[in-house]
């Protein structure tokens, strides 16, 4: 059985500033991927960035880069030069084939708050 | 514009009514999921579809019908039969091609409460 753990309900880091959010994973599967999305207040939930199991490089997009170590079972966010708008949940989340489809599963999430 | 759509984005329910949540795309993808979310708490699955007319359930489909006739549609249908309905419902959509890598992306969400 796949499962993520976000262990940080929630986070504050000051604008401007670096934050790292955690997410450990636990599967058996050789092939999966890596996925973090933001939500905010609104409610949608954004994609933000992906990792692949068998990619060696740590993938980044724009201000956000994912620290992906394999054998620690650890994809954790970071988020550059903070901004007020950064402030949201964020969910890690792992997929993988099962049954012939792509099963998705999230974490609980990180709260974020941004201060000024 | 290519997007995901879902509506309404609040829905408001009675004891023993049925609800279709609405959820349309236009990005062209095959595969098409529904999900809840509660309070706290992360994403469950409740169906998913690859293909029209077929569809397949997820961890918590009791008390929840879908259909697929549509490439681009797949309404949520929340019956009577499920017992605690008040949840964020978002639906979501994807490309199928490897299926660790394909990212599946989010409409708004219909907020559903029972009165």
């Amino acid at each position: 059985a796949q499962k993520i753990t976000q262990t940080q309900p929630g986070m504050f880091v000051q604008e401007k500033e670096a934050v790292t959010l955690d997410c450990t994973y636990d599967t058996s599967d050789q092939s999966y991927g890596l996925f973090w999305y933001k939500q905010p207040s609104s409610g949608e939930m954004i994609f933000l960035i992906y990792q692949g199991s068998y990619d060696e490089q740590n993938a980044t997009e724009g201000r956000y880069s994912l620290n992906f170590q394999k054998a620690r079972k650890s994809a954790n966010l970071v988020i550059s030069a903070s901004q007020l708008g950064d402030s949201a949940m964020y969910f890690c989340a792992m997929s993988s084939e099962s049954g012939g489809y792509q099963k998705v599963t999230f974490g609980t999430g990180t709260k974020l708050q941004v201060i000024p | 514009d290519g997007g995901i759509t879902q509506s309404p984005k609040y829905l408001f329910r009675k004891e023993g009514q049925n609800v279709t949540l609405s959820c349309e795309q236009n990005l062209n993808h095959d595969a098409m999921y529904w999900y809840r979310q509660d309070p706290g708490q992360g994403l469950r699955l409740i169906y998913y579809s690859q293909i029209v007319n077929d569809f397949q359930k997820g961890d918590i489909a009791e008390g929840y019908s879908v259909s697929r006739e549509k490439k681009e549609s797949f309404p949520l249908t929340v019956t009577s039969a499920q017992k605690n309905p008040t949840a964020f419902y978002l639906c979501a959509s994807s490309i199928v091609s490897g299926w660790s890598t394909d990212t599946q992306y989010f409409g708004p969400g219909t907020r559903l409460t029972v009165l």
